[in-house]
């Protein structure tokens, strides 16, 4: 039933090693965000795609990518994580063709980095 | 811009009783608002939402929050906390439902047994 899926829940990745994390739906939107919580903080957006427009936040560091190759799948790439970036990672999934509806959370992977 | 204010980072109420999360809103176009409940290291769940529609809006697990514009506010109350509701709660604003969404820094709730 689950309709945004995170893999993995959890990931631990060494100072500085490149670290891939997936998201993938099953709904169809059109419109997926990755959204960074870290510890006792509100969610923050770091960059969404719609459809195949990438749209990045002016303030996620350089370090963050991202990549959708196909509507059901969207990676997000730390290509050098620092201690810093250690949090929770939400990808969410929305339909901007529709009125009166909401984004639909995954349940997170959360990231050590040691 | 748009933005959330949450007032009271951590709420304590003892069960059965009401409990009440402020949530206080700026957006220089109508806003759509949004309550979320996250439970240790777990992703957000929708408790409910406003569109424009009913002021007054009834959520899941008996929540419901009312739109006040002239306050700018979007308070969540339920009228008797039970021990499964102590978890994080987050209030967060879009121009559009599913548009991406600016969140208020959350609230979390203990239950006092």
């Amino acid at each position: 039933d689950a309709m945004v899926i995170q893999n993995p829940r959890y990931q631990v990745t060494q100072f500085g090693k490149p670290v891939t994390l997936s998201c993938s739906q099953t709904l169809n939107h059109n419109v997926m965000y990755w959204y960074q919580q870290k510890s006792s903080q509100a969610p923050k957006l770091l960059f969404h795609y719609y459809d195949k427009d990438f749209n990045n936040e002016a303030d996620t560091p350089d370090n963050f990518q991202s990549r959708r190759p196909n509507t059901s799948f969207c990676f997000l790439d730390i290509r050098s994580p620092g201690l810093g970036d250690a949090a929770m990672y939400l990808c969410a999934t929305g339909d901007l063709g529709l009125v009166d509806t909401e984004a639909f959370f995954g349940q997170g992977t959360r990231l050590t980095v040691v | 811009a748009q933005s959330v204010t949450q007032l009271g980072s951590h709420v304590s109420v003892s069960e059965g009783a009401l409990v009440l999360l402020r949530c206080n809103y700026s957006s220089s176009v109508p806003p759509y608002l949004f309550w979320y409940v996250q439970y240790p290291n777990q992703g957000l769940q929708l408790l409910l939402k406003y569109t424009s529609a009913a002021t007054l809006v009834k959520g899941i697990n008996g929540f419901e929050a009312e739109f006040k514009k002239s306050e700018t506010s979007f308070h969540l109350t339920k009228p008797s906390a039970h021990m499964s509701d102590a978890a994080e709660y987050f209030c967060a604003v879009s121009n559009f439902g599913n548009e991406k969404l600016t969140f208020g820094t959350g609230t979390r709730l203990t239950i006092i047994p």
